[in-house]
C-alpha cells in the first residue's frame, strides 16, 4: 500500500519550453501533496504544498508563476516548470500524505529527473 | 526555525559491523520525527516515524530511537543490500511540511 507514482521518470528538454510532472497516490486518497526539489549530494528541499482545490502554498524563494501546481483530485497533483532553463535541472520528487493516515507520514513517488538543455 | 543536522555525512562499515546514525534537531514543537531511506535516483522510502521522547521502533536491521534533542538509526549487522543514504526529517506542531536533514550516505562493503 500507499504508492505514488510520477511521470515522467526523466525528461530532457530545450531551454524556453515548459514541462509537467504527474504525481499520483495510486492505493490512496490525499488532500495534501507536497513537492521537493534535490540537486546533487543535497537534502530534499520543499518547494510547495499542494491542496486539493485550492491554491498551493509556496515556500519562500519559489517562483509561484514559474512553478505551476494544480491538485485537481485526490489522487493527482501536476508541477509544470514554464520556461525551462538549465538553472531549473534537477530532480523534482512529489509527496502525498494519506487522508486516512493518523501518523502524519508522507510516501515519497520515485521522482523526475529534468535536464534543460 | 526548524534545524536538522545529520551525522556523519558518510559513513562506510563492513558487512556486519554495526553502528549508529544520527539527527540532531531543533523545532518549537515536534509533532513527529521521520527516518527515510534514499538509493540513488530513487524517491524516499519512508521507514519510521517516532513521536515522543523515549519512543524506539525498529524494523529487520534498523532501530530507530528518540530524545528531546536528537535521533539515532541503529543498524545492526548490517548487510550490502542496506547501503544508501537515510534522511532524518521533523515535523513541527503547528503545520505538515517536513525539514530534513542533509542524509547519511551509508556504504556497507562485504
Amino acid at each position: 500500500g500507499a504508492v505514488v507514482s510520477q511521470h515522467p521518470s526523466r525528461v530532457i528538454c530545450k531551454s524556453g519550453t515548459s514541462v509537467k510532472i504527474e504525481c499520483r497516490s495510486l492505493d490512496f486518497q490525499a488532500t495534501t501533496m507536497f513537492w521537493y526539489r534535490q540537486f546533487p549530494k543535497q537534502s530534499l528541499m520543499l518547494m510547495a504544498t499542494s491542496n486539493e482545490g485550492s491554491k498551493a502554498t509556496y515556500e519562500q524563494g519559489v517562483e509561484k508563476d514559474k512553478f505551476l501546481i494544480n491538485h485537481a483530485s485526490l489522487t493527482l497533483s501536476t508541477l509544470t516548470v514554464t520556461s525551462a532553463h538549465p538553472e531549473d535541472s534537477s530532480f523534482y520528487i512529489c509527496s502525498a500524505r494519506p487522508i486516512t493516515s493518523s501518523y502524519n507520514e508522507q510516501f515519497f513517488g520515485p521522482g523526475t529527473r529534468l535536464t534543460v538543455l | 526555525e526548524d534545524q536538522v543536522t545529520q551525522s556523519p555525512e558518510a559513513l562506510r562499515l563492513q558487512e556486519g559491523e554495526s553502528s549508529s546514525l544520527n539527527c540532531s534537531y531543533t523545532v518549537s514543537g515536534l509533532r513527529g520525527l521521520f527516518w527515510y531511506r534514499q538509493d540513488p535516483g530513487k524517491g524516499p522510502e519512508f521507514l519510521f516515524t517516532l513521536y515522543s521522547a523515549g519512543e524506539e521502533k525498529e524494523k529487520e536491521r534498523l532501530k530507530a530511537t528518540l530524545t528531546k534533542k536528537e535521533s539515532f538509526l541503529h543498524i545492526t549487522a548490517p548487510k550490502p543490500e542496506d547501503s544508501a543514504t537515510y534522511l532524518c526529517a521533523v515535523q513541527e506542531t503547528s503545520g505538515s511540511r517536513l525539514t530534513f536533514g542533509e542524509g547519511t550516505q551509508l556504504t556497507v562493503n562485504p
